[in-house]
């Protein structure tokens, strides 16, 4: 156990449509970061999230965006849904200070169809 | 982009038997990570090496790093049938603060038969 939760565990969406997935952080970090995991392959960094500021981007669209709370949980939203946004999506919190470990949340398995 | 790849893809052995699997990167990095992850499920923290350290040990894992060819290993020692799992390479190359944003390799999925 990690101490990372996310909600739901499933989800099926219909194209177009939008989605919220929802992440709570393991107790003493501030810092939550959102990948996306397509089957057979690693995940892939979508946007990182630090005292409710984002921090850092990976080479996502706009239509992907985010929010963090003042109790360090998150937020992923997905707009305009695709056929190819489904995947797993995991959300990963740490400490603040350079190079700590992450700990991962069980993921969030998107179907869009 | 994926920072870099793992090598093999797929690895089947008997159990007791040792699990050799490599990774290798392109950018300079503060650390990597290696992660382990069950049947698409979360993944699991295994150990973190820093650039300036060259061998880790943990329990049953062994993990180098050469920072010259860019590349680590993690060796599973006496392995069991339940260390079946995909195993991923993450390296996080941040240069600020604020905790780790890893890029990871495609994986390696190993398969420990009994």
């Amino acid at each position: 156990e990690t101490g990372v939760t996310q909600s739901p565990t499933h989800l099926i969406k219909t194209r177009g449509q939008q989605v919220t997935l929802r992440c709570s952080s393991q107790s003493g970090h501030n810092t939550v970061s959102w990948y996306q995991q397509a089957l057979g392959q690693g995940p892939q960094f979508i946007f990182q999230y630090y005292r409710e500021e984002e921090n850092g981007r990976g080479n996502f669209p706009p239509r992907f965006s985010g929010l963090q709370f003042p109790n360090y949980s998150s937020e992923l939203n997905v707009n305009a849904l695709e056929l190819d946004d489904s995947a797993l999506y995991l959300c990963a919190s740490s400490g603040n200070r350079r190079g700590t470990e992450a700990f991962f949340g069980q993921g969030t398995r998107l179907t869009v169809v | 982009s994926q920072q870099g790849e793992e090598d093999p893809q797929a690895l089947s052995i008997q159990e007791g038997e040792n699990a050799t699997m490599n990774c290798s990167y392109k950018t300079s990095i503060n650390n990597l990570q290696w992660y382990r992850q069950n049947s698409g499920r979360g993944l699991v923290h295994l150990i973190l090496i820093r650039s300036n350290e060259r061998e880790k040990h943990s329990g049953r894992l062994r993990v180098t790093l050469d920072t010259s060819k860019k590349s680590s290993s993690l060796l599973i020692t006496a392995s069991r049938a339940a260390d079946t799992a995909s195993y991923f390479c993450a390296t996080d190359g941040r240069g600020e603060t604020s905790g780790s944003r890893l890029t990871f390799g495609e994986g390696t999925q190993l398969t420990v038969n009994p």
